[in-house]
C-alpha cells in the first residue's frame, strides 16, 4: 500500500497567515493526489485535485503544488472559514489511502 | 445535481452487523464506482473499500478483509456498505463517494454523501 505521510499534525495560526501543510508519498503516484477540507459534522470537500488543479468555487487563496512525491497545499491568507482539517489522498493505485490529517486552528 | 443521501444513523452491540445504504441521483449511476470512507472519533479519514457500479469489481483495505462487502443495487441506484463482527473500534461516521468505475481510470472524490454515525456500544 502507498504510505502518506502528512505533516503537520496540528497548526496554530492567526487570520492573514500563510499556511502549507505537507504530504508525501512512500512511492511516485505521478500527479494523482487531492486535497479535502473536513469541518466538524460535515463530509469531507474536494480543494483540490491532480495535484495542482483547483476545484470549481474553492477560492484562489488556495493552491496546491508537487516535486516528486512531496506535495504541498497553500493558503496564502487564512481566513475565519479556513479553521477546519485537512486531509491529502492519493487516488494513483487501490487501495487508495490518505494522509493522517492536519488541524488548523486557532492560535 | 449529483446527490448521495446516506441512511440514517444506527447502533450495534459488539459482534452485530450493520448495513448503511447510499442512494444516488443526479448521473449515471452505472457509469460510475462508488467508495467508503469513514472518520473514526479522534482519527483521520480512513479508507475502506470501493465498488464498480458498472461490474460489480470490488477492492477492499486490507485491515477489513473478510468483515466489510460493498454491493450495488442498480435497479435502485443504491449502495451497501455492511461491515460485521462489530467493535467498538468501528464506532465512526462512514462516508461514501462517488469514484471511478475502473481503477485505471483516475478520480477524485467530488461527491460525498453526507455521512452515517454508526454507534457500537454494548
Amino acid at each position: 500500500d502507498i504510505q502518506m505521510t502528512q505533516s503537520p499534525s496540528t497548526l496554530s495560526a492567526s487570520v492573514g497567515d500563510r499556511v502549507t501543510i505537507t504530504c508525501r508519498a512512500s512511492q511516485t503516484i505521478s500527479s494523482w493526489l487531492a486535497w479535502y477540507q473536513q469541518k466538524p459534522g460535515k463530509a469531507p470537500k474536494l480543494l483540490v485535485y491532480r495535484a495542482s488543479g483547483l476545484e470549481s468555487g474553492v477560492p484562489s487563496r488556495f493552491s496546491g503544488s508537487a516535486s516528486g512525491t512531496e506535495f504541498t497545499l497553500t493558503i496564502t491568507s487564512l481566513q475565519p472559514d479556513d479553521f477546519a482539517t485537512y486531509y491529502c489522498q492519493q487516488y494513483n493505485t487501490l487501495p487508495w489511502t490518505f494522509g493522517q490529517g492536519t488541524k488548523v486552528d486557532i492560535k | 445535481q449529483v446527490q448521495l443521501v446516506q441512511s440514517g444513523g444506527e447502533v450495534r452491540k459488539p459482534g452485530a452487523s450493520v448495513k448503511v445504504s447510499c442512494k444516488a441521483s443526479g448521473y449515471s449511476f452505472d457509469s460510475y464506482g462508488i467508495t467508503w470512507v469513514r472518520l473514526v472519533p479522534g482519527q483521520g479519514l480512513e479508507w475502506m473499500g470501493w465498488i464498480s457500479a458498472y461490474n460489480g469489481d470490488t477492492d477492499y483495505a486490507q485491515k477489513l478483509q473478510g468483515r466489510v462487502t460493498l454491493t450495488t443495487d442498480t435497479s435502485t441506484n443504491t449502495a451497501y456498505m455492511e461491515l460485521r463482527s462489530l467493535r467498538s473500534g468501528d464506532t465512526a461516521v462512514y462516508y461514501c463517494a462517488r469514484a471511478t468505475d475502473m481503477p485505471t481510470i483516475k478520480m477524485e472524490l467530488r461527491y460525498w454523501g453526507q455521512g452515517t454515525l454508526v454507534t457500537v456500544s454494548s
